[in-house]
């Protein structure tokens, strides 16, 4: 039983389009996370929900807009996609904002 | 704040040697420390974190960290690596206040030599 799972696994799209990747996590954590990691490995938040309330808005462009519907579930949409947002994105949940993070095994976007 | 420093990017050894990553923290507080490993193609998987009591923390696959209060320090360390153990490794820190949210290092690069 996955504990976080996010979907595609994968995704290859072209400059300008509208993505979704879909994060859901079966812990009964209350807190969510996105976070890029870039080709350097470097992993950057990008935001943070806590029982569907965001709590965490990192300096990211307004392209990039988070969804909680509910507590088990955050996803990700992506407008006007550039170049620059090709990267590795990871959903993660915890208990509380302190404790161990759970991540998914992560979303390959590709932009070309 | 926090902050969280990895000393070095990448850290080559050879297999079954002694390996020690190194991390540095900076707070002004009382601290969480944790230590993640990173697999190829794969996401984070906590190794062991320091919540509180003793010092000397053990974790999966034979490694373990030593919580250094006067250092600022949580190096981690394994006494004989494996292949295996070829991955990314990140060191993060966080306060003791339920909002408050992990920092991660940039990460070490582990790579053995066979």
């Amino acid at each position: 039983d996955t504990a976080v799972s996010q979907t595609p696994k994968y995704l290859v799209t072209q400059m300008g389009n509208d993505k979704s990747i879909k994060c859901e996590q079966n812990l009964g954590h209350d807190t969510m996370y996105w976070y890029k990691q870039d080709s350097k490995k470097f992993l950057k938040i990008m935001f943070s929900y806590n029982n569907k309330e965001l709590i965490i808005n990192e300096t990211v462009p307004n392209r990039f807009s988070p969804k909680s519907p509910d507590k088990a579930h955050l996803n990700l949409h992506i407008n006007s996609l550039e170049l620059g947002d090709s990267a590795v994105y990871f959903c993660a949940s915890s208990l509380r904002g302190s404790d161990e993070q759970y991540f998914g095994p992560g979303t390959r976007l590709t932009v070309t | 704040a926090q902050s969280v420093t990895q000393l070095d990017s990448q850290v080559p050894v050879f297999e079954e040697a002694p390996v020690e990553l190194r991390c540095n923290y900076s707070s002004s507080v009382s601290v969480y420390l944790f230590w993640y490993v990173q697999y190829p193609n794969q996401g984070l998987q906590l190794l062991l974190k320091y919540l509180s009591g003793s010092t000397l923390v053990k974790g999966i696959n034979g490694f373990e960290a030593e919580f250094n209060k006067s250092q600022t320090s949580f190096h981690l360390r394994k006494p004989s690596v494996h292949i295996s153990d070829t991955a990314e490794y990140f060191c993060a820190v966080s306060g003791l206040n339920r909002d408050d949210k992990i920092i991660f290092g940039k990460g070490t690069r582990l790579h053995i030599l066979p």
